[in-house]
Protein backbone atom coordinates (compact mmCIF):
# COMPACT_ATOMS: atom_id res chain seq x y z
CA UNK A 1 0.00 0.00 0.00
CA UNK A 2 2.04 2.86 -1.71
CA UNK A 3 1.61 6.58 -0.25
CA UNK A 4 2.48 9.26 2.36
CA UNK A 5 1.74 8.86 5.74
CA UNK A 6 2.10 11.90 8.87
CA UNK A 7 1.60 11.15 12.35
CA UNK A 8 0.54 11.77 14.65
CA UNK A 9 -3.10 13.42 13.62
CA UNK A 10 -3.53 15.15 16.37
CA UNK A 11 -0.67 17.21 18.22
CA UNK A 12 -0.26 19.39 21.10
CA UNK A 13 2.38 21.20 22.00
CA UNK A 14 2.91 23.20 25.63
CA UNK A 15 4.72 26.53 25.36
CA UNK A 16 7.95 26.74 24.99
CA UNK A 17 8.05 22.97 23.83
CA UNK A 18 9.48 21.42 20.41
CA UNK A 19 7.62 18.96 18.75
CA UNK A 20 8.45 16.97 15.61
CA UNK A 21 6.12 15.74 13.27
CA UNK A 22 6.60 12.80 10.87
CA UNK A 23 6.34 12.26 7.50
CA UNK A 24 7.33 8.87 5.38
CA UNK A 25 6.52 8.02 1.95
CA UNK A 26 7.21 5.14 -0.16
CA UNK A 27 6.99 6.27 -3.60
CA UNK A 28 10.45 6.22 -4.06
CA UNK A 29 10.08 10.46 -4.57
CA UNK A 30 13.41 12.16 -4.78
CA UNK A 31 11.61 15.87 -3.76
CA UNK A 32 9.27 16.32 0.04
CA UNK A 33 7.91 19.04 0.90
CA UNK A 34 6.76 20.82 4.31
CA UNK A 35 3.51 23.29 3.91
CA UNK A 36 1.56 25.13 6.92
CA UNK A 37 -2.75 25.78 6.37
CA UNK A 38 -4.23 28.18 8.35
CA UNK A 39 -7.79 28.09 8.69
CA UNK A 40 -9.50 29.29 5.71
CA UNK A 41 -6.28 29.61 3.81
CA UNK A 42 -4.14 28.24 1.14
CA UNK A 43 -0.95 26.51 1.85
CA UNK A 44 2.34 27.97 2.59
CA UNK A 45 5.48 26.48 2.30
CA UNK A 46 7.84 25.98 5.03
CA UNK A 47 10.45 23.98 4.15
CA UNK A 48 11.50 21.19 0.51
CA UNK A 49 13.97 18.78 -0.08
CA UNK A 50 14.96 18.00 -3.49
CA UNK A 51 17.60 15.37 -2.49
CA UNK A 52 18.77 13.29 0.64
CA UNK A 53 20.87 15.59 3.14
CA UNK A 54 19.89 18.40 1.33
CA UNK A 55 17.15 20.74 1.92
CA UNK A 56 16.07 24.32 1.26
CA UNK A 57 13.74 26.99 3.13
CA UNK A 58 10.29 28.19 2.16
CA UNK A 59 8.37 31.13 2.42
CA UNK A 60 7.57 30.92 6.17
CA UNK A 61 10.87 29.35 7.60
CA UNK A 62 11.64 30.58 10.97
CA UNK A 63 10.81 28.25 13.85
CA UNK A 64 10.94 25.44 12.14
CA UNK A 65 13.90 22.92 11.10
CA UNK A 66 13.51 20.08 9.06
CA UNK A 67 16.65 16.60 8.19
CA UNK A 68 16.49 14.40 5.44
CA UNK A 69 19.25 11.53 6.32
CA UNK A 70 16.65 9.11 4.32
CA UNK A 71 15.01 9.76 1.01
CA UNK A 72 11.87 8.22 2.53
CA UNK A 73 11.77 10.18 5.85
CA UNK A 74 11.10 14.22 5.91
CA UNK A 75 10.66 15.36 9.68
CA UNK A 76 10.05 18.58 10.54
CA UNK A 77 10.47 20.26 14.20
CA UNK A 78 8.62 23.02 15.11
CA UNK A 79 10.48 24.97 17.38
CA UNK A 80 9.81 27.12 20.93
CA UNK A 81 10.96 30.03 18.20
CA UNK A 82 7.64 29.57 16.56
CA UNK A 83 5.24 31.63 18.37
CA UNK A 84 2.33 30.80 16.63
CA UNK A 85 2.37 27.19 15.65
CA UNK A 86 -1.54 26.66 16.07
CA UNK A 87 -2.01 24.89 12.26
CA UNK A 88 -3.02 22.33 9.87
CA UNK A 89 0.85 20.67 8.36
CA UNK A 90 0.96 19.15 5.29
CA UNK A 91 4.01 17.02 4.21
CA UNK A 92 3.69 16.25 0.25
CA UNK A 93 6.53 14.58 -2.10
CA UNK A 94 6.80 14.50 -5.99
CA UNK A 95 8.86 12.36 -8.54
CA UNK A 96 11.78 15.20 -9.27
CA UNK A 97 10.84 18.74 -9.76
CA UNK A 98 9.89 19.59 -13.21
CA UNK A 99 12.75 17.26 -15.33
CA UNK A 100 10.38 15.10 -16.85
CA UNK A 101 6.46 15.28 -17.59
CA UNK A 102 4.77 15.18 -14.39
CA UNK A 103 7.38 14.88 -12.38
CA UNK A 104 6.96 17.81 -10.41
CA UNK A 105 3.29 16.64 -9.90
CA UNK A 106 2.83 16.52 -5.48
CA UNK A 107 1.46 14.21 -3.84
CA UNK A 108 0.13 15.00 -0.15
CA UNK A 109 -0.10 12.85 3.42
CA UNK A 110 -3.56 13.32 5.40
CA UNK A 111 -1.74 16.23 7.15
CA UNK A 112 -1.10 16.68 11.21
CA UNK A 113 -3.18 19.44 13.04
CA UNK A 114 -1.04 20.95 15.73
CA UNK A 115 -2.48 22.73 18.96
CA UNK A 116 -1.24 24.93 21.63
CA UNK A 117 -2.25 24.02 25.38
CA UNK B 1 4.36 40.68 -6.56
CA UNK B 2 3.75 37.87 -8.45
CA UNK B 3 0.87 35.36 -7.41
CA UNK B 4 -1.63 33.16 -8.54
CA UNK B 5 -4.61 34.22 -7.67
CA UNK B 6 -8.03 33.08 -7.66
CA UNK B 7 -11.38 35.16 -8.68
CA UNK B 8 -13.97 33.80 -6.20
CA UNK B 9 -13.38 32.60 -2.86
CA UNK B 10 -16.96 30.53 -2.48
CA UNK B 11 -18.82 29.32 -5.54
CA UNK B 12 -22.18 28.00 -5.02
CA UNK B 13 -24.07 25.71 -7.12
CA UNK B 14 -27.09 23.24 -6.96
CA UNK B 15 -26.45 19.59 -7.82
CA UNK B 16 -26.44 18.32 -11.19
CA UNK B 17 -25.43 21.40 -12.99
CA UNK B 18 -21.99 22.54 -14.48
CA UNK B 19 -19.12 24.25 -11.92
CA UNK B 20 -16.31 26.54 -13.17
CA UNK B 21 -13.55 27.36 -11.01
CA UNK B 22 -10.88 30.43 -11.72
CA UNK B 23 -7.77 30.97 -11.18
CA UNK B 24 -5.45 33.71 -12.52
CA UNK B 25 -1.71 34.00 -12.80
CA UNK B 26 0.95 36.16 -13.40
CA UNK B 27 4.48 34.51 -14.04
CA UNK B 28 4.46 34.04 -17.63
CA UNK B 29 7.72 31.41 -16.97
CA UNK B 30 5.08 29.17 -15.43
CA UNK B 31 4.88 26.30 -17.52
CA UNK B 32 2.69 23.22 -15.59
CA UNK B 33 -0.48 24.06 -13.72
CA UNK B 34 -2.23 21.49 -11.55
CA UNK B 35 -5.64 21.17 -9.63
CA UNK B 36 -6.16 20.04 -6.14
CA UNK B 37 -8.71 19.07 -4.34
CA UNK B 38 -9.18 19.43 -0.11
CA UNK B 39 -12.10 18.10 1.45
CA UNK B 40 -12.29 19.21 5.18
CA UNK B 41 -9.78 18.08 7.65
CA UNK B 42 -7.99 15.88 4.95
CA UNK B 43 -4.80 16.67 2.40
CA UNK B 44 -5.07 17.82 -1.25
CA UNK B 45 -5.71 15.05 -3.69
CA UNK B 46 -4.46 15.97 -7.67
CA UNK B 47 -7.47 16.18 -9.90
CA UNK B 48 -5.93 17.24 -13.15
CA UNK B 49 -2.95 18.65 -14.27
CA UNK B 50 -1.90 20.94 -17.85
CA UNK B 51 1.13 22.19 -19.55
CA UNK B 52 1.63 25.31 -20.85
CA UNK B 53 1.69 24.05 -24.84
CA UNK B 54 -1.65 22.90 -24.64
CA UNK B 55 -4.62 24.87 -24.05
CA UNK B 56 -7.34 22.11 -22.49
CA UNK B 57 -7.16 18.62 -21.08
CA UNK B 58 -10.26 16.38 -19.92
CA UNK B 59 -10.35 13.95 -17.33
CA UNK B 60 -13.24 12.09 -15.62
CA UNK B 61 -16.34 14.63 -15.40
CA UNK B 62 -13.13 17.21 -15.01
CA UNK B 63 -12.12 19.61 -17.84
CA UNK B 64 -9.04 22.17 -17.42
CA UNK B 65 -9.02 25.33 -19.51
CA UNK B 66 -5.38 27.17 -19.65
CA UNK B 67 -5.60 30.97 -21.65
CA UNK B 68 -1.69 31.99 -21.77
CA UNK B 69 -2.59 34.97 -23.48
CA UNK B 70 -4.57 36.15 -20.36
CA UNK B 71 -3.13 33.90 -18.10
CA UNK B 72 -5.72 32.50 -16.59
CA UNK B 73 -6.97 28.72 -16.03
CA UNK B 74 -10.09 26.92 -15.21
CA UNK B 75 -11.60 24.07 -13.88
CA UNK B 76 -15.03 22.98 -15.07
CA UNK B 77 -16.91 20.19 -13.46
CA UNK B 78 -19.60 18.54 -15.32
CA UNK B 79 -22.88 17.63 -13.10
CA UNK B 80 -21.85 18.90 -9.88
CA UNK B 81 -22.48 16.16 -7.10
CA UNK B 82 -22.38 16.69 -3.16
CA UNK B 83 -19.23 14.65 -2.96
CA UNK B 84 -17.87 17.83 -5.15
CA UNK B 85 -18.14 20.12 -2.33
CA UNK B 86 -14.40 20.94 -1.05
CA UNK B 87 -11.95 23.89 -1.40
CA UNK B 88 -10.24 23.83 -5.00
CA UNK B 89 -6.91 24.72 -5.24
CA UNK B 90 -4.21 25.86 -8.26
CA UNK B 91 -0.68 25.85 -8.37
CA UNK B 92 1.93 26.60 -11.07
CA UNK B 93 5.46 25.66 -11.05
CA UNK B 94 7.18 28.86 -12.22
CA UNK B 95 10.41 27.23 -13.53
CA UNK B 96 12.16 30.67 -12.06
CA UNK B 97 13.56 31.30 -8.17
CA UNK B 98 12.58 28.17 -6.10
CA UNK B 99 11.93 24.74 -7.51
CA UNK B 100 8.62 24.37 -5.60
CA UNK B 101 4.79 24.85 -6.64
CA UNK B 102 3.21 27.79 -5.86
CA UNK B 103 -0.84 27.30 -4.48
CA UNK B 104 -3.36 29.94 -4.99
CA UNK B 105 -5.51 30.90 -2.17
CA UNK B 106 -8.13 28.11 -3.16
CA UNK B 107 -12.29 28.81 -3.60
CA UNK B 108 -14.50 26.80 -1.69
CA UNK B 109 -17.31 24.80 -3.86
CA UNK B 110 -20.45 24.65 -2.28
CA UNK B 111 -22.97 22.04 -3.98
CA UNK B 112 -26.98 22.66 -2.27
CA UNK B 113 -28.92 18.84 -2.90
Amino acid sequence: DGGITQSPKYLFRKEGQNVTLSCEQNLNHDAMYWYRQDPGQGLRLIYYSHIVNDFQKGDIAEGYSVSREKKESFPLTVTSAQKNPTAFYLCASSFGTGGRLGSETQYFGPGTRLLVL
Amino acid sequence: GESVGLHLPTLSVQEGDNSIINCAYSNSASDYFIWYKQESGKGPQFIIDIRSNMDKRQGQRVTVLLNKTVKHLSLQIAATQPGDSAVYFCAENRRTGRRALTFGSGTRLQVQP
